[in-house]
């Protein structure tokens, strides 16, 4: 089975600046793909970017991009430019290349920008 | 352009009572999924509808039944509810073509078992 971990609980950063959030995943599986989910306090689900793993270019969407190092299995996503609208929890996810397109999520780290 | 509609919003039930959370998605896609959030833990899936006229169990299935009614509308029964069961409920769609897409979120229903 898969394993999503993200090792940050909660992070802060000044408005403006550059936070990166960190996402590993356990997986015997070569194809697949991963996600970054935002949570804001409105409670919506909001698809922040996704990357397919057999693509070697880092998806950016934005002010948002990532970082994904297949052998490592790492996918960090950074955000440049910081907004307090950027004030979220923010989920990893990883999809295994099936049928059903179910995703495994991570616990989440909660990012709080402070102006 | 709704996307992914739940019913309802809140609700608080007693120890034993039965409820249907209900979820609707106007995006014609395919497969649907039912999800909890608790604290620390992130989303597990509790079932899913790959299709129309299929469900299958997720990681937390216990204590909950689906009914995929038609290709729009999927929904979660709780028969006796337990204090356990509370919890922000998430229902999902996904679709399109090609494999690796996207799931859409509902707002959720935030449910307290008391």
């Amino acid at each position: 089975a898969q394993t999503v971990t993200q090792s940050q609980p909660e992070m802060s950063v000044q408005e403006a600046e550059t936070v990166t959030l960190s996402c590993t995943y356990d997986t015997s599986e070569n194809n697949y793909y991963l996600f970054w989910y935002k949570q804001p306090p409105s409670r919506q689900m909001i698809l922040v970017i996704r990357q397919e793993a057999y693509k070697q270019q880092n998806a950016t969407e934005n002010r948002f991009s990532v970082n994904f190092q297949k052998a490592a299995k790492s996918f960090s996503l950074k955000i440049s430019d910081s907004q307090l609208g950027d004030t979220a929890m923010y989920f990893c996810a990883f999809m295994k290349h099936a049928p059903g397109n179910k995703l495994v999520f991570g616990a989440g780290t909660i990012l709080r920008v402070k102006s | 352009n709704a996307g992914v509609t739940q019913t309802p919003k809140f609700q608080v039930l007693k120890t034993g009572q039965s409820m249907t959370l209900q979820c609707a998605q106007d995006m014609n896609h395919n497969s649907m999924y039912w999800y909890r959030q608790d604290p620390g833990m992130g989303l597990r899936l509790i079932y899913y509808s790959a299709s129309e006229g299929t469900t299958d169990k997720g990681e937390v299935p216990n204590g909950y039944n689906v009914s995929r009614l038609n290709k729009r509308e999927f929904s979660l029964r709780l028969e006796s509810a337990a204090p356990s069961q509370t919890s922000v409920y998430f229902c999902a769609s996904s679709g399109g073509q090609g494999a690796g897409q996207p799931q859409h979120f509902g707002d959720g229903t935030r449910l307290s078992i008391l």
